[in-house]
C-alpha cells in the first residue's frame, strides 16, 4: 500500500463528455504527476503538479487538464473525449527533495469511453 | 529527451527458474533508474530503484538489478520465481536532480510464471 488513492476506479463515458478524477497523495508528499497507460503499454506521463502550478507535462493536448489543491491532492479534467482516452489513469504522489522525486503509484482509475 | 526498451514484450518461466528482464535505456543527461511491477488489476510498485553508488541493487521480493553505464543497461534478475511473480513489469528513468522529474517507461515485459 503506497497511500495514494484515486477515486473512481472504473469509469464510463461516451465520447464528447467530459471527465474528472481524482487523486488523494501520500501524507507528506507535495508533488502529484499523471499519466495514461493505454492497454498493453507502458504509462506515458500527462503532467505534474507542485505546489499547485503545472511543473511538467507531456505530449497530450490542452483538453487534458488539472489541480493541485492546497492539501496535495489533485484532479485530472478531460474535456471532449475521444474513444482514444480509454485507458488507466494513474496518478503518482513524490516528495521534492534532493531530487530524487522517487514516485509512488496509486492502484489507477481505468476510463472507458463509448 | 530520453528513451526506453525493453527488449522482451514477454518472457514465459517455469516456477523456481531463474528470470532475466532486459531494459536499455538512452538519455544524453544522467538519470536514476526503476523497476516497477505491476499486478493485474493494479497500479504500479517500486520495486528496486538506481541513484548512486553500488551497480548492483536490491529490491523487493528477491529481485535485483545491474546498472552498467557503458551499455546504458539496467536488466533485472530474479534467482528463483514463484507463480506469485505472474506480472508485468516496467523499466523507467527520470533526469537526476531535475525540478519536476518525469518518469519515462518501457513497453513493458509480461512474465507468465509456469508451474
Amino acid at each position: 500500500e503506497t497511500g495514494v488513492t484515486q477515486s473512481p476506479t472504473h469509469l464510463i463515458k461516451t465520447r464528447g463528455q467530459q471527465v474528472t478524477l481524482r487523486c488523494s497523495s501520500q501524507s507528506g508528499h507535495n508533488t502529484v504527476s499523471w499519466y495514461q497507460q493505454a492497454l498493453g503499454q507502458g504509462p506515458q506521463f500527462i503532467f505534474q503538479y507542485y505546489r499547485e502550478e503545472e511543473n511538467g507535462r507531456g505530449n497530450f493536448p490542452p483538453r487534458f487538464s488539472g489541480l493541485q489543491f492546497p492539501n496535495y491532492s489533485s484532479e485530472l479534467n478531460v474535456n471532449a473525449l475521444e474513444l482514444d482516452d480509454s485507458a488507466l489513469y494513474l496518478c503518482a504522489s513524490s516528495l521534492v527533495a534532493s531530487g530524487e522525486n522517487i514516485q509512488y503509484f496509486g492502484a489507477g482509475t481505468r476510463l472507458s469511453v463509448l | 529527451a530520453q528513451s526506453v526498451t525493453q527488449l522482451d514484450s514477454q518472457v514465459p518461466v517455469f516456477e523456481e527458474a531463474p528470470v532475466e528482464l532486459r531494459c536499455n535505456y538512452s538519455s544524453s543527461v544522467s538519470v536514476y533508474l526503476f523497476w516497477y511491477v505491476q499486478y493485474p488489476n493494479q497500479g504500479l510498485q517500486l520495486l528496486l530503484k538506481y541513484l548512486s553508488g553500488s551497480t548492483l541493487v536490491k529490491g523487493i521480493n528477491g529481485f535485483e538489478a545491474e546498472f552498467n553505464k557503458s551499455q546504458t543497461s539496467f536488466h533485472l534478475r530474479k534467482p528463483s520465481v514463484h507463480i506469485s511473480d505472474t506480472a508485468e513489469y516496467f523499466c523507467a528513468v527520470s533526469r537526476i536532480k531535475a525540478a519536476g522529474n518525469k518518469l519515462t517507461f518501457g513497453g513493458g515485459t509480461r512474465v507468465l510464471v509456469k508451474p
